[in-house]
């Protein structure tokens, strides 16, 4: 079945270091690919996607792409500050399975920056 | 605003009292479903509804009920609930094929079954 495998945090990086966290996947078809961010006391948002292979997809300064060769799909951000400490959500929705709109989620990864 | 509204936030009960969990869009959106997310497991879908009167399970759904009489609403009905459904519940909504506009999801509804 799909699944999704995210690096365990908890990542603590000062304020201004560079955030990498590794998402890989694997699936049966050609799935569309997700980071979501999780800030305390909050639901999900969605930070950024991509639907097809070689994409990229940014927001607020962080970028991932999509990487079908390895199946992954690694979020990045040069410099991070305070207020991107949160836990995010590796997660992809296969095309082939579309029932439902299902996301399949990795464990989370939490991050903290400190001043 | 765009937004998925859950009841209650937050919610401590006891085993075998029947409950339900509110959830409500304003989005108009076909799609939605339920996840509860457990430490170090993510979120795992509960249910789904691809539209009115349409749901189906998910990956998790044993102990749980949902139901959609109306496009907006889709209640997660817990008829009697056991201490190992202690989680954080979330609903989420989506319109498009493969959700790839994105779910919006609500705040969450933190349960303590004793």
């Amino acid at each position: 079945g799909d699944s999704v495998t995210q690096m365990e945090g908890p990542v603590t990086l000062s304020e201004e270091a560079f955030l990498t966290i590794n998402c890989t996947y694997t699936a049966t078809g050609y799935p569309s690919l997700f980071w979501y961010v999780q800030y305390p006391g909050e639901g999900l948002q969605l930070l950024l996607k991509a639907t097809k292979a070689d994409d990229k997809g940014s927001n607020k300064g962080f970028e991932a792409t999509y990487r079908k060769e390895t199946t992954s799909f690694h979020l990045e951000k040069g410099s991070v500050q305070v207020s991107d400490s949160a836990v995010y959500f590796c997660a992809l929705s296969d095309q082939v399975k579309a029932a439902g709109n299902k996301l399949t989620f990795g464990g989370g990864t939490r991050v903290l920056v400190k001043p | 605003e765009a937004q998925v509204t859950q009841n209650p936030r937050y919610l401590i009960t006891v085993t075998g009292k029947k409950l339900t969990v509110t959830c409500s869009q304003n989005m108009n959106h076909e799609y939605m479903s339920w996840y509860r997310q457990d430490p170090g497991l993510g979120l795992r879908q509960i249910y789904y509804s691809m539209n009115v009167e349409v749901t189906d399970k998910g990956d998790v759904p044993e102990g749980y009920k949902v139901s959609r009489k109306e496009k907006r609403n889709f209640p997660l009905i817990l008829e009697s609930p056991s201490p190992n459904q202690t989680s954080l519940y979330f609903c989420a909504s989506t319109s498009g094929v493969r959700g790839d506009y994105g779910y919006t999801f609500g705040s969450g509804t933190r349960l303590t079954v004793v």
